[in-house]
């Protein structure tokens, strides 16, 4: 058990929907990134906040939101959804390190299956 | 740019011999490596890392990695295969933006299949 949780683990919805992802990273996390893995596009870095401030992003769809909270929690939102949507979301979470290489703990993930 | 790139699709290999994952990089400057496994249906699991010192790095369930600066790889290994040990590796390099940001570039990760 990696301590990052991932809420819910599978979610089916229609084109169109939105949906909502949420995480919680391991104590004394400040960092918290999301990625995407699907067959075709492999494992994708989507966004990080660090201390609920976005810090770095990436191949994040304009439809896709995230934020962190003060409680330090994420949630990643999927909005007019698409059937190529369809992947596993990873959270991830790491604590700070000035000396870098922090180890980056991956939750097990939410199946979203975009029918 | 920085990249990491695992030539194997999967590697085959009997229980109880040696295996190897292959891994190379690319990045600039001092490169932060990663070895993560995916088991069926699961998340993402840590195994060992390189930031600095020792070439040879240890980590989980007897696995370990060697770093070889001049080569650019960081290939993964394990003296005796099991079973168990079937499952989706990927290799990754630490992308530093500065401060706290720690992003990770995934390889295209290796299907190990160890046979009985």
């Amino acid at each position: 058990d990696s301590g990052v949780t991932q809420t819910p683990k599978h979610l089916i919805t229609a084109t169109g929907q939105r949906v909502t992802l949420r995480c919680s990273p391991r104590s004394g996390d400040l960092s918290v990134y999301w990625y995407q893995q699907s067959l075709d596009q492999g494992l994708q870095f989507l966004i990080q906040y660090y201390n609920g401030e976005e810090r770095a992003k990436g191949n994040i769809l304009e439809r896709f939101s995230a934020q962190q909270f003060p409680d330090l929690h994420s949630e990643l939102n999927l909005s007019s959804l698409e059937l190529g949507d369809s992947a596993l979301y990873f959270c991830a979470s790491s604590a700070t390190d000035s000396t870098g290489g922090n180890t980056i703990y991956f939750g097990e993930g939410s199946w979203l299956t975009v029918v | 740019a920085q990249s990491v790139a695992q030539p194997e699709d999967q590697v085959n290999v009997a229980e109880g011999n040696p295996l190897t994952v292959k891994c190379t990089y690319s990045v600039s400057g001092n490169p932060y490596l990663f070895w993560y496994v995916q088991y069926p249906n699961r998340g993402l699991q840590f195994l060992l890392k390189y930031i600095t010192g020792d070439n040879l790095v240890k980590g989980s369930y007897g696995f370990e990695a060697e770093f070889n600066k001049s080569q650019t790889s960081f290939h993964l290994k394990k003296p005796s295969a099991l079973v168990s040990d079937s499952a989706l590796y990927f290799c990754a390099v630490r992308v530093p933006y500065g401060g706290a940001t720690n992003k990770l570039i995934f390889g295209t990760g290796t299907l190990l299949a160890v046979q009985p």
